[in-house]
């Protein structure tokens, strides 16, 4: 079993939609945790870390839920620049991370 | 922001051949990585790159084949040697500047093409 895993999508929404995912982890020793953004031929951005008790940055929510292992990622009211492969991030100790292999969402127009 | 800058940003080369790639970073940083990341996957960590001694390789990474210097703590540098097809990927230089948070961020990427 991966250590982290993710519905690869694509999710296709329209513009101003609702878009949420999951990412499952498989250790339960896991810290900490993060949402990145890759684009196209672009290096991995940090979205946003993953706090226990949940977290908003604009119209991005972060969730975790440490008793089934996943955490979750909504995008409210959708803008085309969404439009990006979302990769969950799990720290296990103290400095290495296990990459998901990412979950593309195409917003169209 | 700190700003990482790795060179080359892109190479195509040829087998047998080797490349090596440098990364740069404007602040100091205890931690410094390098990842891999495959056409249509997500990224693997190659090794940690330690200041002044032994990079720490991953399981299927060995010396040999990615030699890494770290001669101080703002600059690493990346070796792919004997290149095959196969290593066509995109390295990525990481770094984390605090332990606490332990996020990561990227340099922009060296895309490698082996012909």
């Amino acid at each position: 079993r991966k250590e982290v895993e993710q519905d690869p999508g694509p999710f296709n929404v329209p513009e101003g939609a609702t878009v949420a995912f999951n990412c499952t982890y498989s250790n339960s020793a896991s810290q900490s945790f993060f949402w990145y953004r890759q684009d196209c031929r672009k290096e991995p951005k940090l979205l946003m870390s993953v706090y226990s008790s949940g977290n908003e940055d604009g119209r991005f929510t972060a969730q975790l839920n440490r008793a089934s292992q996943y955490i979750s990622l909504l995008i409210r009211d959708s803008k085309l620049s969404d439009s990006a492969t979302y990769l969950c991030v799990v720290k296990s100790n103290d400095y290495k991370l296990s990459f998901g292999a990412g979950t593309t969402v195409t917003v169209r127009a | 922001s700190a700003v990482i800058s790795q060179k080359p940003s892109r190479d195509i080369c040829q087998r047998g051949t080797s490349l090596t790639i440098q990364c740069q970073v404007d602040s100091q940083v205890t931690m410094m990585f390098w990842y891999r990341q495959q056409p249509g996957q997500s990224l693997t960590l190659i090794a940690t790159a330690n200041q002044g001694s032994e990079a720490t390789y991953e399981s299927g990474f060995v010396i040999d084949k990615f030699p890494i210097s770290r001669p101080n703590l703002t600059f690493s540098t990346l070796t792919v040697s004997n290149m095959s097809p196969e290593d066509s990927s995109i390295y990525l230089c990481s770094v984390v500047f605090t332990v606490r948070t332990g996020e990561l961020f990227f340099g922009e990427g060296s895309r490698l093409t082996v012909l």
